[in-house]
């Protein structure tokens, strides 16, 4: 089974300040990564995924994250937070068919919200 | 806009009533996930659809069911409602089962009173 662990459900960060939020996360096989961001009210929508090839993804809005499979870890960061980005943030993993009857479940961690201030 | 359309958006109904929530998927996704999310749960996988038959499940309650028709939308339907089902519960769309990327809709939020 695969599980993820989201360090911090809150963040605070003032505008133009480093973003980084962290996700860890446990799979018995090679896992696919997702971060959405959902803002209130409404649904969860797609920042950035890793399945496979370069470890060091781009999504929108400037944010990237970095698959690191020796730290079980795939951090989401952006260099200059903006009042915009203010939102929830999950992390999610899915096995893919490696994951047998599990196919494409995600599995989410708990959500950081991260705040901007002026 | 993610392509995913999630009916109704708000529902409010009494304990012990049955309702049935209603999701139309991307144009082309054959993959369809229910998810249910609360605050005391987080996000919660309920089960998945493709191509019409079930591909897998999650902590679905045996008062909740789903189906995919032939036009790949997908219904949910919840019965015996208890206060705690009160939740917003996520329709998501992929092209595959494997799922490298779902797309997921603004949900509907229930509330059980």
């Amino acid at each position: 089974a695969q599980s993820v662990t989201q360090l911090g459900s809150h963040v605070s960060v003032s505008e133009g300040a480093l973003v980084l939020l962290r996700c860890n996360y446990s799979s018995s096989v090679p896992p696919y990564l997702f971060w959405y961001v959902q803002y209130p009210n409404q649904g969860l929508q797609l920042l950035l995924k890793y399945t496979t090839g370069a470890t060091l993804v781009k999504g929108i809005n400037g944010f990237e994250a970095e698959f690191k499979k020796s730290e079980t870890s795939f951090h989401l960061t952006k260099p200059s937070a903006h009042m915009s980005d203010a939102a929830e943030y999950f992390c999610a993993v899915s096995v893919g068919f490696a994951g047998g009857t599990s196919y494409g479940k995600l599995t989410f961690g708990q959500g950081t919200i991260l705040t901007v201030h002026p | 806009d993610s392509g995913v359309t999630q009916t109704p958006k708000h529902l409010i109904t009494a304990t012990g009533q049955r309702v049935t929530l209603r999701c139309s998927p991307r144009s082309g996704d054959l993959s369809v996930y229910w998810y249910q999310q609360s605050l005391d749960q987080g996000l919660q996988f309920l089960i998945q659809y493709y191509n019409g038959e079930e591909r897998a499940k999650g902590n679905i309650l045996e008062r909740f069911s789903a189906q995919q028709f032939p036009d790949l939308h997908s219904e949910l339907n919840l019965s015996s409602l208890e206060l705690g089902d009160s939740a917003l519960y996520f329709c998501a769309s992929s092209a595959t089962q494997q799922n490298t990327e779902a797309f997921f809709g603004q949900g509907t939020r229930l509330t059980v009173v």
